[in-house]
């Protein structure tokens, strides 16, 4: 069974500056690891797909990076629009529970 | 513009009354998706369907039924609401294929009084 950890659960930042979101997991053969953006409310929205490791992508502030065992997302010099809730999922399917990101003007 | 619209966004219901939620979408995607999301947890997928093929995750309470109509429309039914059902519900669709992104509704909000 695909298993999906995300840490930390709540990360409270200063406009500019950057961090990094963890996501680490356990399966049998990936697929495919995404990257989703969820703002309070709303659906989840697609960020990246990662499928090898060593595997990065980038959009404006956000950086995904993708290794054998976890997935980074960094976002440098985050700004108050940044603040959402990142989820992670692999094998399209397995959710973890996301990283609550909150940007402090 | 394509989307994934979800009626209604938010539902009140009675314990034990029976409540339908909808999805539809416009972009023609054949895999569509029912998710249950509670607060600050993961959203657990319930089934979804590949085309008419039904597929119900094994731990899916016997309480959630589904209907597929036609490509555009799938229904979430709960036949008795308990309280441990309130939560938001999420409908995605996607082309078929592990490494298609999902496409996600707004979410219908459900109370249970």
């Amino acid at each position: 069974e695909d298993q999906v950890t995300q840490s930390p659960e709540a990360l409270r930042l200063q406009e500019g500056e950057s961090s990094s979101l963890n996501c680490s997991y356990t399966v049998s053969g990936l697929r495919g690891l995404f990257w989703y953006r969820q703002d309070p409310g709303k659906g989840p929205e697609f960020l990246f797909t990662l499928y090898s490791a060593g595997e990065e992508k980038e959009k404006e502030r956000l950086k995904a990076t993708l290794t054998k065992k976890e997935s980074f997302l960094h976002i440098t010099a985050p700004k108050p629009e940044d603040s959402a809730t990142y989820l992670c999922a692999v094998n399209k399917l397995s959710f973890g529970a996301g990283t609550t990101v909150t940007v402090r003007a | 513009d394509a989307m994934v619209i979800q009626n209604p966004r938010y539902q009140v219901t009675q314990f034990g009354k029976p409540v339908t939620l909808s999805c539809s979408q416009t972009l023609n995607h054949n895999v569509m998706y029912w998710y249950q999301q509670k607060s600050s947890q993961a959203p657990k997928l319930l089934f979804h369907y590949y085309d008419k093929d039904f597929n119900n995750e094994a731990d899916t309470p016997d309480n959630f039924q589904s209907r597929r109509p036609n490509t555009s429309f799938c229904f979430l039914d709960i036949r008795s609401p308990g309280l441990g059902d309130a939560a938001m519900y999420l409908c995605a669709t996607s082309r078929a294929g592990d490494h298609n992104e999902q496409f996600f509704g707004p979410g219908t909000r459900l109370t249970v009084l």
